[in-house]
C-alpha cells in the first residue's frame, strides 16, 4: 500500500529565507513518482514539482527543488528565498508508474506554511 | 480550453437526500479521480478510474458511487447524504502510464449536509 507522511502541521519562515517541507513515503511499487502541490487560501491546487523514482538528479523548478533521498524514502520540498505569496498549504503526493501498479495518486495530510514579512 | 469542470460549486443537502457531483474534462485524459478535503486530513481519494468502463475504490469509498461511461465524464453520486460527507470535493484528471503525469484539478465543490 502507498502511504505519504507529512508530520509538520505548520511552519513559519521569514521572507527571503529558505525553508524545507518534509515528506516521507512508503510504497511497494518499484517505479513511482512524487509530486508537490500548493493550495493557497483561494482553494485551487497548483502543481509545483515532480520527481521520478529513477531520476538520477533532484528535480528543480525555479525556486523549488526536491531533496530526494530514495534510501530514506524522503522527498522534501525546498523553497529558496521565500516570498509572501508562498504562504499556503503544501501537499506531497505519490503514484506508481508501472501499468498494473498503484496508478492512483495518494496525498499526504499537508502542512501550512506561513511566510512573515 | 476548459480543463476540468466541476458542478455545482456549492450545495446544501439535508440528511438522506441524494445528489450527483458532476465532473467533465476536455483533455482526453484516461485517469480521473475524486478526492475529498477535510481540515487536518489532507486530500483523501474516494474513487478513481483509469479509463471508460473501469473504476476502483480509493481510501474512503463508503457512501459514494461512481461510473465512467465516457472518457470525458466521471460523476460522483451520494445516494443518501450524511453530515459526515460535509466536505470540499475535488475532481482531477491526468494521463495514465509512466512519466510526470500531473493531475489537473477542478475548482472544487463545497458540500454541506445538514
Amino acid at each position: 500500500a502507498q502511504k505519504i507522511t507529512q508530520t509538520q502541521p505548520g511552519m513559519f519562515v521569514q521572507e527571503k529565507e529558505a525553508v524545507t517541507l518534509d515528506c516521507t513515503y512508503d510504497t511497494s511499487d518499484p517505479s513511482y513518482g512524487l509530486f508537490w502541490y500548493k493550495q493557497p487560501s483561494s482553494g485551487e491546487m497548483i502543481f509545483l514539482i515532480y520527481q521520478g523514482s529513477y531520476d538520477q538528479q533532484n528535480a528543480t523548478e525555479g525556486r523549488y527543488s526536491l531533496n530526494f533521498q530514495k534510501a530514506r524514502k524522503s522527498a522534501n520540498l525546498v523553497i529558496s528565498a521565500s516570498q509572501l505569496g508562498d504562504s499556503a498549504m503544501y501537499f506531497c503526493a505519490m503514484r506508481g508508474l508501472l501499468q498494473g501498479g498503484s496508478e492512483k495518486l495518494v496525498f499526504g495530510k499537508g502542512m501550512k506554511l506561513t511566510v512573515n514579512p | 480550453n476548459a480543463g476540468v469542470t466541476q458542478t455545482p460549486k456549492f450545495q446544501v443537502l439535508k440528511t438522506g437526500q441524494s445528489m450527483t457531483l458532476q465532473c467533465a474534462q476536455d483533455m482526453n485524459h484516461e485517469y480521473m479521480s475524486w478526492y475529498r478535503q477535510d481540515p487536518g486530513m489532507g486530500l483523501r481519494l474516494i474513487h478513481y478510474s483509469v479509463g471508460a468502463g473501469i473504476t476502483d475504490q480509493g481510501e474512503v469509498p463508503n457512501g459514494y458511487n461512481v461510473s465512467r461511461s465516457t472518457t470525458e465524464d466521471f460523476p460522483l453520486r451520494l445516494l443518501s447524504a450524511a453530515p459526515s460527507q460535509t466536505s470540499v470535493y475535488f475532481c482531477a484528471s491526468t494521463e495514465t502510464g509512466a512519466g510526470a503525469n500531473v493531475l489537473t484539478f477542478g475548482a472544487g465543490s463545497r458540500l454541506t449536509v445538514l
